[in-house]
């Protein structure tokens, strides 16, 4: 069972434009949520996160978007550049869990010039 | 500072070989993590330790060990090695402080193959 979805498995957009990928939960315990960014043959490397008290967070071009009511989160990029295109996944961890996190199986990001 | 450190980057076992993967980090992070990608999936979590002497398993342990004997060091033992195992591993840290939650930091990975 996959308590956290990613269900586009790949997005393509134009260089400039907004890129919006987005991610689903099941598991109400979840209170963190993290976005990781994945180039080929390299390990994650951390975007962004957002805890459960807030609804937004903001990091130069990124922004990261939480409707807990839905179980839903969504990441925006915005300008799109060529160099961010790579998997990203969403992860989450619950209170008491030891930090652990459930990741989504990704979504391939490819802007194109 | 390194960061978090794996090795090898790569490796052909034959079935029934047994291995360890190498995890250093230089970070003074208090949790570590190991996990498996394999090809279309998400990462899934092996083994976690949340210090010194304490490890737990994760979601995928069976045909895998660990240990942690230093802050530093958190080696995956393979045993009896498994075509099922063939998968990229990756290794992550982390650190908490009163209760506050810091992200965790990868390793390259280590790309293993069994035959």
């Amino acid at each position: 069972d996959q308590q956290v979805k990613q269900n586009s498995p790949s997005l393509s957009v134009q260089e400039g434009r907004i890129s919006i990928l987005n991610c689903d939960y099941t598991n109400s315990m979840f209170d963190y949520f993290l976005w990781y960014k994945k180039y080929p043959a390299e390990g994650p490397t951390f975007l962004i996160s957002i805890s459960s008290i807030k609804d937004k967070n903001e990091d130069g071009r990124f922004t990261v978007f939480l409707n807990k009511s839905a179980k839903h989160l969504s990441l925006h990029i915005v300008p799109s550049q060529p160099g961010d295109s790579a998997v990203y996944f969403c992860a989450a961890s619950g209170e008491g869990s030891n930090y652990k996190l459930t990741f989504g199986k990704g979504t391939l990001l490819t802007v194109n010039p | 500072n390194a960061g978090v450190t794996q090795t090898p980057k790569f490796r052909i076992l034959k079935i029934g070989q047994s291995m360890t993967l190498q995890c250093t980090q230089d970070m003074n992070h208090n949790y570590m993590y190991w996990y498996r990608q394999d090809p279309g999936m998400g990462l899934k979590l092996i083994y976690y330790s949340v210090g010194a002497g304490i490890t737990d398993k994760g979601e995928v342990p069976n045909g895998y060990n660990v240990s942690r004997s230093t802050t530093e060091d958190f080696p995956l033992r393979l045993e009896l090695a498994a075509p099922s195992q063939t998968s990229v591993y990756f290794c992550a840290s982390s650190y908490s402080i009163g209760g506050l939650k810091g992200e965790q930091y990868f390793g390259p990975g280590t790309r293993l193959t069994v035959t």
